[in-house]
Parts: structure tokens; C-alpha cells; sequence
């Protein structure tokens, strides 16, 4: 079946600082791939996704590309905010699985001012 | 336009109650998902209705059980709670239910908190 994993967290970084969490999938044919990210006591918002391999999806200053070759789909931030702080969750939808997503362990990311 | 709304918010229940959860999608939406979050498991499928009928279901027993209404607000119940159904419930809505391929983005509400006590 379909799975996804995600670098294990927390994650804490100083504001400006560079992120990467890492995202891999097993999936069979062509999944979508997405990044939700939750803020504490709210529920998921997408931040961004991909539909096809080499895709890059960007959003707010987060990108993050699907490799289908890695099976990957790790997101980055060139320069991290205080207000980025929050739990990011990595997830795909597979070709026939409607609109099911199999979400990551979610990272939490707290940036330090 | 108004986004997904869930009610109630929080809710205390008592193991071996029963409870509903409602959600109502964006309007236009006619696929709603439901998902479980816990500290435990993580964020896991519940179900998925489109048109009334359930198309997709995730790995939960009977007592988790949900339905859609013509006007695509959307129900969850579950029965004989135990502690463990202790989470946040999220309900997702999304255009369509995706087949062959496609796929609709989905957009979640801010979650339903129950704990059985």
C-alpha cells in the first residue's frame, strides 16, 4: 500500500536559517504529493504539492520537487520566519484512491527569534 | 467564500456513548473526507463520501461510521466509545471525488476535539 515517511522531528532553527525535512513515498504509478502544514489549534492548510515527476511546487517561499527517481519530495526554505513555526506533514494521493490521502508523521518546527 | 466548517469544536463524552460530528463543505464541494489525528497514529483516512454513497473507506471498525446528505453536509458517528477514539477529528472537502488519475485538492476544516472520558 501506499506510505509516506517523513525525517523525525523537532526541528528547531533561528530565524534566517536554511530548512530542509525530508519526504519519502512508496506509492505505486503516479501519486500527487503534498505539504499541509498545521498551526496550533487550527486544521491543515496546503502549502504546496506536485502532480508529476520533476514538478516543483512553491508556495509562500517553501518549494519542494518531486523526484520520482528518489521516490522523494523534500521541502525547503531558503530563509525560515519566527511565524513558520508550526508542524508540517508530507502527503500523497494515490492514482485510484480518489481523493484518500496517506499523510507523514508530521515535523514540528519551532524558529527561535 | 466560507470555508469547511466542523461543529461542534470540542466535546467531552463518556466511554460507551455514542457520538456525531458534523461537517459542512465549501460551497460547490461534493466530496467530503474524514480523518482521525492522534499523537499515536498520526493523521489517518477515515472515510470518503461523494453523492451520498461512500467510495472510499480507510482501516477503523463498524463503530466508526459516517453519511452524506444531498446538499453534501456530511455526518460521522461513532458508537460505544472507547478512550482511545480520544482525537481531532478533521473533515475535508474537495470538488469531486477523484477517478482515473485526477485528483481535486482537498480543504480541511478546523477539527472537531472529542475526549472520552
Amino acid at each position: 500500500g501506499n506510505s509516506v515517511t517523513q525525517m523525525e522531528g523537532p526541528v528547531t532553527l533561528s530565524e534566517e536559517a536554511f530548512l530542509t525535512i525530508n519526504c519519502t513515498y512508496t506509492a505505486t504509478g503516479y501519486p500527487s504529493l503534498f505539504w499541509y502544514v498545521q498551526y496550533p489549534g487550527e486544521g491543515l492548510q496546503l502549502l504546496l504539492k506536485a502532480t508529476k515527476a520533476d514538478d516543483k511546487g512553491s508556495n509562500k517561499g517553501f518549494e519542494a520537487t518531486y523526484r520520482k527517481e528518489t521516490t522523494s519530495f523534500h521541502l525547503e526554505k531558503g530563509s525560515v520566519q519566527v511565524s513558520d513555526s508550526a508542524v508540517y506533514f508530507c502527503a500523497l494521493s494515490g492514482e485510484t484512491s480518489g481523493s484518500r490521502l496517506t499523510f507523514g508523521e508530521g515535523t514540528q518546527l519551532t524558529v527561535n527569534p | 467564500k466560507a470555508g469547511v466548517t466542523q461543529t461542534p469544536r470540542y466535546l467531552i463524552k463518556t466511554r460507551g456513548q455514542q457520538v456525531t460530528l458534523s461537517c459542512s463543505p465549501i460551497s460547490g464541494h461534493r466530496s467530503v473526507s474524514w480523518y482521525q489525528q492522534t499523537p499515536g497514529q498520526g493523521l489517518q483516512f477515515l472515510f470518503e463520501y461523494f453523492s451520498e454513497t461512500q467510495r472510499n473507506k480507510g482501516n477503523f471498525p463498524g463503530r466508526f461510521s459516517g453519511r452524506q446528505f444531498s446538499n453534501s453536509r456530511s455526518e460521522m458517528n461513532v458508537s460505544t466509545l472507547e478512550l482511545g477514539d480520544s482525537a481531532l477529528y478533521l473533515c475535508a472537502s474537495s470538488l469531486r471525488f477523484g477517478q482515473g488519475g485526477e485528483n481535486y485538492e482537498q480543504y480541511f476544516g478546523p477539527g472537531t476535539r472529542l475526549t472520552v472520558t
